[in-house]
C-alpha cells in the first residue's frame, strides 16, 4: 500500500483558506486519494476523494499534482468548527481483501484561530 | 435518518471480563469495519466484513472477535485475552470498494479497570 506523509499540525486564521498538504510519492496509478477529518472524540467524517483530476464539493477542494505524488486539501474559508485532525489516505485498488483496508495515519491537527 | 449507530458511548468493565460493543447501520451497506484508536494515534483496523456471514482479520485482531449474522449488525467482543483493551472503538460501513466512502459511528469509549 502507498504510504502518506502529513505535517503533524497546522494553524489557520478564521476566514482564511486552510491548505493541508499530503505526500504520497509511492502511489500507484489506480489508487484513490481520500480525505477524512475527525473532530475530537467523534467518528471520522468523509470529506472528499479523487484519482487524477481536481475535485470540489461543498466542503472542500482537492488538488492532486500531475505526477500524483502529492495532494492538497483546501478549506476555502476556515471556521472554528473546522478544527480537527485531517487524514489523507490512499486507498488500494480493488483487487481483493486489501481494498477494504483504509489505513489511517496520525493525520494533521488543524487549529483554526479566531 | 440513515446512519450508523454505536452503543453505548461510554463503557466500563472490570479486567478479565468479556464485553460486546454494538454497531448497527441502516444504510444497506455490505461492508462493515471495526477500528481501534488510542490517544494521539491514528485508527487501526481490527476486523472487517465484506458481506453477511463473512469477516476478515485486520491489523490487530488478537483478543477480539466479531460476528456478522445480519447485514445491519456487526458486534465486536473484546475478550479477556486483549492485553490493553482500554481505547476508543469506532465502527464504520461502506458500499463495496474501491470508489466509496466509509461512514463512521460516533464511537464507544471502553475503559477497563
Amino acid at each position: 500500500d502507498a504510504k502518506t506523509t502529513q505535517p503533524p499540525s497546522m494553524d489557520c486564521a478564521e476566514g482564511r483558506a486552510a491548505n493541508l498538504p499530503c505526500n504520497h510519492s509511492t502511489i500507484s496509478g489506480n489508487e484513490y486519494v481520500y480525505w477524512y477529518r475527525q473532530i475530537h472524540s467523534q467518528g471520522p467524517q468523509y470529506i472528499i476523494h479523487g484519482l487524477k483530476n481536481n475535485e470540489t464539493n461543498e466542503m472542500a477542494s482537492l488538488i492532486i499534482t500531475e505526477d500524483r505524488k502529492s495532494s492538497t486539501l483546501i478549506l476555502p474559508h476556515a471556521t472554528l468548527r473546522d478544527t480537527a485532525v485531517y487524514y489523507c489516505i490512499v486507498r488500494p485498488p480493488y483487487s481483493g481483501a486489501g481494498s477494504y483496508q483504509l489505513t489511517f495515519g496520525k493525520g494533521t491537527k488543524l487549529s483554526v484561530i479566531p | 435518518d440513515g446512519g450508523i449507530t454505536q452503543s453505548p458511548k461510554y463503557l466500563f468493565r472490570k479486567e478479565g471480563q468479556n464485553v460486546t460493543l454494538s454497531c448497527e447501520q441502516n444504510l444497506n451497506h455490505d461492508a462493515m469495519y471495526w477500528y481501534r484508536q488510542d490517544p494521539g494515534q491514528g485508527l487501526r483496523l481490527i476486523y472487517y466484513s465484506q458481506i453477511v456471514n463473512d469477516f476478515q482479520k485486520g491489523d490487530i485482531a488478537e483478543g477480539y472477535s466479531v460476528s456478522r449474522e445480519k447485514k445491519e449488525s456487526f458486534p465486536l467482543t473484546v475478550t479477556s485475552a486483549q492485553k490493553n483493551p482500554t481505547a476508543f472503538y469506532l465502527c464504520a460501513s461502506s458500499l463495496a470498494p474501491p470508489n466509496t466512502e466509509a461512514f463512521f459511528g460516533q464511537g464507544t469509549r471502553l475503559t477497563v479497570v
